[in-house]
């Protein structure tokens, strides 16, 4: 089945660099995708990765996916207030909806 | 890039009545859009699967005659939500799939029912 997890909360200093991590289950995952939700709005698509990459960078942020551990993580350098939001992070299998995880509330303080 | 709209952005609606809501996607074709619910602090969770041209595909547990969802053009859902009560209140948001190698899922800012 597919099952998709994250920590929940996420606190950094505004300058810092952001980690937040997620786990997947089905290894029939074709891309994994980064969304960021803001209060009260809709799902904004930041990035997504295949499953044969092992990286992708694009600008300040950074995703890493390690295939063999079913681990992705999404790493935003410089962090700045303007990135507090939630994020999930999404799987896609052989069926077209995406598997969403429970989200990470990241909170930037100035 | 790719635009999805929702309207209305938030409704209120007495306990009962219908609630129609449009999902367009603005600059791109979209054969297959998705509606998802999502509860506070939750995550979203996928309700039905619209193909143009057809029937919606509805998740287990989803009353397809609760939620009637047409797909009548490449650029318009809609979502009626009939004879609603108060555990309908939601954010629902919808998606459109953009027909490119990577099938990405675009999202609307979603629309808040609140039932009285």
């Amino acid at each position: 089945g597919e099952d998709v997890e994250q920590s929940l909360f996420l606190s950094v200093r505004e300058g810092d660099s952001s980690v937040i991590n997620c786990t997947y289950t089905d290894s029939s995952s074709t891309y994994l995708y980064w969304y960021k939700q803001e209060p009260g709005a809709g799902l904004q698509l930041l990035t997504y990765i295949f499953s044969n990459m092992d990286m992708k960078q694009d600008q300040r942020l950074t995703v890493l996916l390690n295939k063999k551990d079913k681990h992705l993580s999404l790493r935003i350098a410089d962090t700045q207030t303007g990135d507090s939001a939630i994020y999930f992070c999404a799987e896609r299998t052989g069926r077209r909806a995406l598997t969403f995880g429970s989200g990470t509330r990241l909170q930037v303080q100035p | 890039g790719a635009v999805v709209s929702q309207h209305p952005s938030w409704v209120i609606c007495k306990s009962g009545t219908s609630v129609k809501i449009e999902c367009r996607s603005l600059d791109f074709q979209a054969t297959t859009m998705f509606w998802y619910r999502q509860f506070p602090k939750q995550s979203l969770m996928l309700m039905a699967t619209s193909n143009e041209g057809s029937k919606a595909t509805y998740e287990q547990g989803v009353e397809k005659d609760k939620f009637l969802i047409n797909h009548a053009s490449l650029t318009l859902s809609t979502l009626t939500v009939t004879s609603a009560h108060p555990e309908d209140s939601s954010f629902y948001i919808c998606s459109g799939e953009r027909p490119d190698f990577t099938d990405t899922q675009y999202f609307g800012p979603g629309t808040r029912l609140t039932v009285l």
